[in-house]
């Protein structure tokens, strides 16, 4: 059963780029949430996407934005890289519908590690 | 608004010890609390989570938890700590909205390095 896997693991842009990361969700699971984890810190939530649509957003600038395929993977995309922006990026898949947090549980792969320079 | 603390930002101990790792919370509503570990180079490994009943929580690898609501808090505990525990800690809690809110607020981790 494959858990959670994102592409690239790593990458280096420069400022003023645009990235795009992607996800695969865990084989069932319909909904994609993506973290940022800075160095040294815990992970803050970007957003949520469940049939295709944004669900929530945490305290994020536009430049972030996300798309969710009709196959459940997602793609988050980043524009005008700023330096703050490095981070490792984490994508975590679950389950839509369920009584949260009784059955479900946030599955996250092992990230896009972002370097801009 | 929620917010995590977690109190050590590191933890050192010797193999067999016992550990416990702080977390308090804050939050005007109901919650659920989390515990994630974090290998070097992976993702998140949920540890144990509360969401309601009894408070104290059995998760893998031989953690536990209490919940304490009138202290706000969520420390982790277990009594014989491995080399292989050596990782990064993060405690996290949702508003425990019904439906699917998985939105997590973390803290900032606790860093659990095991000495021989």
């Amino acid at each position: 059963d494959a858990g959670v896997t994102q592409s690239p693991t790593h990458l280096i842009k420069t400022r003023g780029q645009q990235v795009t990361l992607r996800c695969s969700p865990k084989s069932g699971h319909d909904t994609v949430s993506w973290y940022q984890q800075a160095l040294g810190q815990g992970p803050q939530f970007i957003f949520q996407y469940y049939e295709e649509e944004e669900r929530q957003r945490g305290n994020f600038p536009d430049r972030f934005s996300g798309h969710q395929f009709p196959n459940y993977s997602s793609e988050l995309n980043v524009n005008a890289l700023l330096l703050g922006d490095s981070a490792l990026y984490l994508c975590a898949s679950s389950l839509w519908g369920y009584y949260f947090p009784n059955t479900g549980e946030l599955f996250f792969g092992e990230g896009s590690r972002l370097t801009v320079l | 608004a929620q917010s995590v603390t977690q109190l050590d930002s590191q933890v050192p101990v010797f193999e067999e010890a016992p550990v416990e790792l702080r977390c308090n919370y804050s939050s005007s509503v109901s919650v659920y609390l989390f515990w994630y570990v974090q290998y070097p180079n992976q993702g998140l490994q949920l540890l144990l989570k509360y969401l309601s009943g009894s408070t104290l929580v059995k998760g893998i690898n031989g953690f536990e938890a209490e919940f304490n609501k009138s202290q706000t808090s969520f420390h982790l505990r277990k009594p014989s700590v491995h080399i292989s525990d050596t990782a990064e800690y993060f405690c996290a809690v949702s508003d425990g909205s019904g439906g699917s809110n998985y939105k997590l607020t973390f803290g900032k981790g606790t860093l659990l390095t095991v000495n021989p």
